[in-house]
């Protein structure tokens, strides 16, 4: 059974600080990584995806990709209270296909505090 | 350009009954993909549409469901006859095809409450 863990949380940082979310992977062959941001009632919003080990930045979100530990993080800096949400860790099944599924965590749930 | 489209946004309907889902890609997004969440779990995968085809339909849960994508555009899904157990927020999801790493962007989900 092919699984994705994270932390439910929730996680709560202060407004300016470093939000820290973490995933970790079963499927030992899975090549693509996302990460996507659920406010209440509304759907998915992909906000990173990362393909090779190391880091991926995009403004404030940084991506880290550890594929030996099976390991993927989001970095938020300068957290914003508009930051808050649910963040979903997202693995694909299939390696080199063209369009294949994802596995989704359960999602790590965000409060950023002003 | 357009996202995801999904409709209705809500749908209520009583066990035994029968409800169609609709999906309408990212216009040029070949991929589309059917996924669910039941409340209290994480977001589970349906099947998998390239263009008219089904690629992949593993995730379907039983033969109460049928998805269709006719002409490689919009797509349905119904569930016939409704069980309690299929409550939850459908969505749908398009990419496109061409990279085996590409992106998925999901719609804004149907919830389903089956009484």
């Amino acid at each position: 059974q092919k699984e994705v863990e994270q932390n439910s949380g929730p996680l709560s940082v202060p407004e300016g600080a470093i939000a820290s979310l973490n995933c970790t992977y079963s499927d030992r062959v899975s090549q693509s990584f996302f990460w996507y941001r659920q406010y209440s009632g509304k759907s998915p919003e992909l906000i990173m995806s990362i393909y090779s080990n190391g880091d991926k930045e995009d403004g404030r979100f940084t991506a880290q990709l550890n594929k030996a530990s099976q390991y993927v993080s989001l970095l938020i800096r300068d957290s914003q209270p508009s930051d808050s949400a649910t963040y979903l860790c997202a693995v694909n099944i299939h390696s080199n296909q063209a369009g294949t599924a994802l596995i989704f965590g359960k999602g790590t749930t965000l409060s950023v505090s002003s | 350009e357009a996202g995801v489209t999904q409709f209705p946004s809500h749908s209520v309907i009583e066990k035994g009954q029968t409800v169609t889902l609709r999906c309408d890609p990212i216009s040029g997004h070949d991929n589309l993909y059917w996924y669910r969440r039941v409340m209290g779990k994480e977001i589970k995968f349906l099947l998998h549409f390239v263009k008219e085809s089904k690629q992949d339909e593993s995730g379907m849960p039983n033969n109460r469901f049928l998805a269709e994508r006719t002409g490689g555009t919009y797509s349905t899904l119904k569930v016939q006859p409704a069980e309690l157990e299929d409550s939850g927020v459908y969505f749908c999801a398009s990419s496109q095809v061409g990279q085996g790493n590409s992106e998925q962007f999901f719609g804004p989900g149907t919830r389903l409450t089956v009484l």
